[in-house]
């Protein structure tokens, strides 16, 4: 099956700074990718749809100049949390779509802690 | 709109045993496709089984199979011979031209030995 690797696994930041997730399609090209943030006991929330070479979609309610995306090739996608706060620590995952075919795969998630 | 709704936030097997986990949803797409991920206590997601809507039969892949029953919009998965691995919590979801995925709320799955 087609695999999906997220970096860091876990990551601590100071509040106030900016904490970068990356995503990759390891065996295939990603033209899509969607980022979730998950919160405890929760389903997962679609955050944005990040397409290769153009801006990201964003879902209603969450801050595009907070959470920017980047989708620079068909192979990564990234998150930047700017100006981290406590109440941005959750868990981070992302997906991608594997071309022509309605299934996404998951990567392993990002914990994020802001303190 | 899509949604996806899951109205058992946890249910119980014995091992060896058969557990159905149930899922509805609604959409006014004609063309659209349903999915059972599952997440272990390592939080990743691990797609179980796919089904595209414009096929009748239902979908299996080993011990788990689906029963899509679409004039009713339902989509319950079946867990047949429960292993310990099998304890996670499990998500529905489902998908349409967007590509964008809508999910349930999640059953969490409890394997008794």
């Amino acid at each position: 099956g087609a695999v999906v690797s997220q970096h860091p696994s876990w990551v601590i930041c100071k509040s106030g700074t900016s904490v970068k997730i990356e995503c990759r399609s390891l065996d295939f090209q990603a033209t899509t990718m969607f980022w979730y943030r998950q919160f405890p006991k929760q389903s997962l929330m679609l955050m944005a749809t990040s397409n290769e070479g153009s801006k990201a979609t964003y879902e209603q309610g969450v801050e595009k100049d907070k959470f920017l995306i980047n989708h620079a090739s068909l192979t990564l996608s990234t998150l930047t949390v700017t100006s981290a706060h406590p109440e941005d620590s959750s868990f981070y995952i992302c997906s991608a779509r594997v071309g022509g075919r309605n299934t996404i795969y998951f990567g392993e998630g990002s914990w994020l802690t802001v303190v | 709109a899509q949604t996806v709704t899951q109205s058992q936030p946890e249910m119980s097997v014995q091992e060896a045993e058969t557990v159905t986990l149930s899922c509805t949803y609604d959409t006014s797409e004609s063309d659209y496709y349903l999915f059972w991920y599952k997440q272990p206590p390592s939080r990743q997601m691990i797609l179980v089984i796919r089904q595209e809507a414009y096929k009748q039969q239902n979908a299996t892949e080993n011990r788990f199979s689906v029963n899509f029953q679409k004039a009713a919009k339902s989509f319950s998965l079946k867990i047949s011979d429960s292993q310990l691995g099998d304890a996670a919590m499990y998500f529905c979801a489902s998908t349409s031209g967007t590509y964008k995925y809508i999910f349930g709320t999640g059953t969490r799955l409890k394997v008794l030995a």
